[in-house]
């Protein structure tokens, strides 16, 4: 499996709703990433995970909650967002541990806060 | 702070023109990786280039990296529909640290019509 799956691939919230964004993978990899991407931009790093632990967060507003409850899944949990957090969410993961590797990414999530 | 600037931003073809992308910095790379990102997938990576000097090839494409390792180029030939979109440069720190991240171009937005 060398794949990284992302859950749901669009979501529409809004701004008092609570929501998780989920992601997976089964290769093994060490590291596992939040970023955000505005249409025809470059991914934002938001969150790294290196071997389950928190290692970078790029001060991403505290309404960003990420989680990894085990060395394959990353969840990113949502709240109380505003309009213009609406974006691609990109999870991707990595084999080494530190935030710097070639990276895998999912197909993303397509998030619109109303 | 360490920047790669990325260029041109935009480029629309026509199927069959040759086109090159670069990536230039004043900082020094410990290797760079080229991705393409296809509308509604995530980013796709296509070559790492590790040494100075290195050139790969990758069917039509053709990735080289500087010789002091702080630019490179992509190169398509004979550009087809399917090389349609988002090409993105993104640079390992040469600098050790755990928590050295990747520093993205800007990306380059290609359009080749029919």
């Amino acid at each position: 499996d060398t794949e990284v799956t992302q859950t749901p691939k669009h979501l529409v919230m809004g701004m008092t709703n609570k929501k998780s964004l989920k992601c997976e993978q089964h290769m093994g990899h060490r590291a596992m990433y939040w970023y955000k991407q505005k249409a025809k931009k470059p991914p934002e790093l938001m969150f790294v995970y290196s071997y389950e632990k928190l290692s970078i967060n790029e001060s991403v507003p505290s309404r960003f909650s990420p989680e990894c409850p085990n060395s394959s899944l990353l969840n990113l949990h949502l709240h109380a967002l505003q309009p213009e957090d609406s974006a691609l969410y990109l999870c991707a993961s990595s084999p080494g541990p530190t935030g710097a590797n070639v990276l895998t990414f999912g197909a993303g999530s397509r998030l619109t806060v109303l | 702070t360490q920047l790669l600037e990325q260029s041109p931003q935009f480029l629309s073809i026509q199927e069959g023109e040759n086109l090159t992308v670069y990536c230039n910095s004043s900082s020094v790379f410990s290797s760079l990786q080229w991705y393409r990102q296809e509308p509604g997938e995530g980013p796709v990576l296509l070559v790492t280039v590790v040494t100075g000097g290195e050139v790969k090839k990758l069917k039509r494409l053709t990735f080289q990296f500087g010789d002091a390792r702080k630019d490179s180029s992509l190169h398509i030939t004979a550009a087809q529909p399917g090389d349609t979109g988002l090409y993105l440069c993104a640079g390992k720190p040469l600098r050790a640290g755990n928590n050295r991240k990747l520093i993205w171009g800007l990306g380059t937005s290609l359009a080749v019509n029919p």
